[in-house]
């Protein structure tokens, strides 16, 4: 099985602070990569898909790079609507695997 | 677009349980639905994917020969059996569909683009 391994496992940042968040898969994986954001008691949303598309409707204040085993995600500017658990998604191989998660928190 | 899926449900050791996942708003037949799960504080756990044009399923290894995808094409609904549960099935169960729109003959996989609200599924004796 892929795996694939965030950093950091969580963060504490301010309004309108750049958050960048890493996932590194454990074999080359291209761009199938997708990022989902998880709000507390709610279900995951996609935020990008194939590494570095925006979602329909998704703010552009977030973006992905990547490709191969080393991804980014990149909050432009921290919002309050931020705060939450972030994904990376693998989806070269089954089965298909999340990463650990990254927590998002406000100071 | 929207998946609606069953309530709560508690079982005991070595029971089953059968999770409902309801689509509207887009051709049933069209995409794959994917069921994952979430125990608390872990990231999700793809169990398998479902194509309901064809009524085939692929499963995670790690959950082969417990699980069951199904369909009801009239209802627009389907279904994830999980058998012989343990404690350690105590989780959220998602179903989600696929942006990828169906090719028939194989199984082909993109993003989960729309997610049903989860079933919190309560293994205990």
């Amino acid at each position: 099985d892929i795996r694939l391994t965030q950093s950091p496992a969580s963060l504490s940042a301010s309004v309108g602070d750049r958050v960048t968040i890493t996932c590194r898969a454990t074999k080359d994986i291209n761009k199938y990569l997708n990022w989902y954001r998880q709000k507390p008691g709610k279900a995951p949303e996609v935020l990008i898909y194939d590494a570095s598309n925006l979602e329909t409707g998704v703010p552009s204040r977030f973006s992905g790079t990547g490709s191969g085993t080393d991804f980014t995600l990149t909050i432009s500017s921290l919002q309050p609507e931020d705060v939450a658990t972030y994904y990376c998604q693998q989806f070269d191989n089954v089965p298909l695997t999340f990463g650990g998660g990254t927590k998002v928190e406000m100071k | 677009v929207q998946l609606e899926q069953s309530g709560a449900e508690v079982r005991k050791p070595g029971a089953s349980v059968k999770v409902s996942c309801k689509a509207s708003g887009y051709t049933f037949t069209s995409h794959y639905i994917h069921w994952a799960r979430q125990a608390p504080g872990q990231g999700p756990e793809w169990m398998g994917i479902f194509d309901p044009s064809a009524g085939t399923a692929a499963y995670s290894q790690r959950f082969q020969g417990r699980v069951t995808m199904t369909s009801d094409t009239s209802t627009g609904t389907v279904y994830m059996e999980l058998r012989s549960l343990r404690s350690d099935d105590s989780a959220v169960y998602y179903c989600a569909r696929d942006r990828q729109v169906i090719v028939s003959g194989d199984f082909y996989y993109n993003f989960m683009d729309v997610w049903g609200e989860g079933t919190t599924v309560t293994v205990s004796s």
